[in-house]
């Protein structure tokens, strides 16, 4: 069975900071890795979306990397600000059974101005 | 273009109640997934419908069902409501099923059951 953990569970950063949220999973037969972050009560927004055979994706000032047979993605924030402050979810699409996405508990990160 | 679409917003209901969420996806989404998430928790997969039919279903009681209309919008029913079924509801689309497909998030339904 999948799981997916996420470190640390929340994070409090100055305004400016680079920052990395971590997320880790049991399986690596996995057909791809999403990153979403919820505002709170809200639903989730795709940030990026990195396939099994990727190592990388960059949208603006966000980056995540992937290393699949360590089990491991990083979500590189640059400059951060304010406005990010939200919970960043990482979420997994095995390559077997039903293919349905696993998530993590999130990072619940606070930019303090 | 609207986003996924998902009503009520909130709901609140008792115990033993009977409840019914919906979505409409993307236009031009075909497959509709549907999860539930816990406060403090991320969001657990329910069910995946694609052309009307069911396609996955995950770890949760036959009180949760679900159908998916000829427009590609779906339903989730829960049945005799408990406590723990209090949650946010999320429904996502995309193009088809396929597991390199990116999904499309609802802003979910708020769910209280007193």
């Amino acid at each position: 069975k999948q799981e997916v953990t996420q470190i640390p569970a929340a994070l409090s950063v100055p305004e400016g900071e680079n920052l990395v949220l971590n997320c880790s999973f049991t399986d690596s037969a996995i057909y791809n890795l999403q990153w979403f972050r919820q505002d709170p009560g809200k639903g989730l927004t795709s940030l990026l979306l990195i396939q099994s055979s990727q190592r990388e994706q960059t949208s603006g000032r966000l980056n995540a990397s992937l290393d699949k047979s360590s089990g491991r993605s990083t979500l590189y924030i640059a400059a951060s600000q304010p406005g990010d402050s939200a919970t960043y979810l990482c979420a997994v699409r095995s390559d077997t059974g039903r293919r349905a996405l696993t998530f993590g508990s999130g990072t619940r990160l606070q930019v303090q101005p | 273009d609207a986003g996924v679409t998902q009503s009520p917003t909130h709901l609140i209901k008792t115990r033993g109640q009977h409840v019914t969420l919906r979505c409409s996806p993307i236009s031009g989404h075909k497959s509709v997934s549907w999860y539930q998430q816990v406060l403090g928790q991320g969001p657990q997969f329910i069910f995946q419908y694609y052309e009307k039919e069911e396609r996955g279903r995950g770890n949760f009681p036959d009180r949760f069902s679900a159908r998916q209309f000829p427009n590609y919008s779906s339903e989730l029913n829960v049945n005799a409501l408990l406590l723990g079924d209090s949650a946010l509801y999320l429904c996502a689309s995309s193009l088809d099923p396929g597991a390199s497909e990116k999904l499309f998030f609802g802003s979910g339904t708020q769910l209280s059951v007193l």
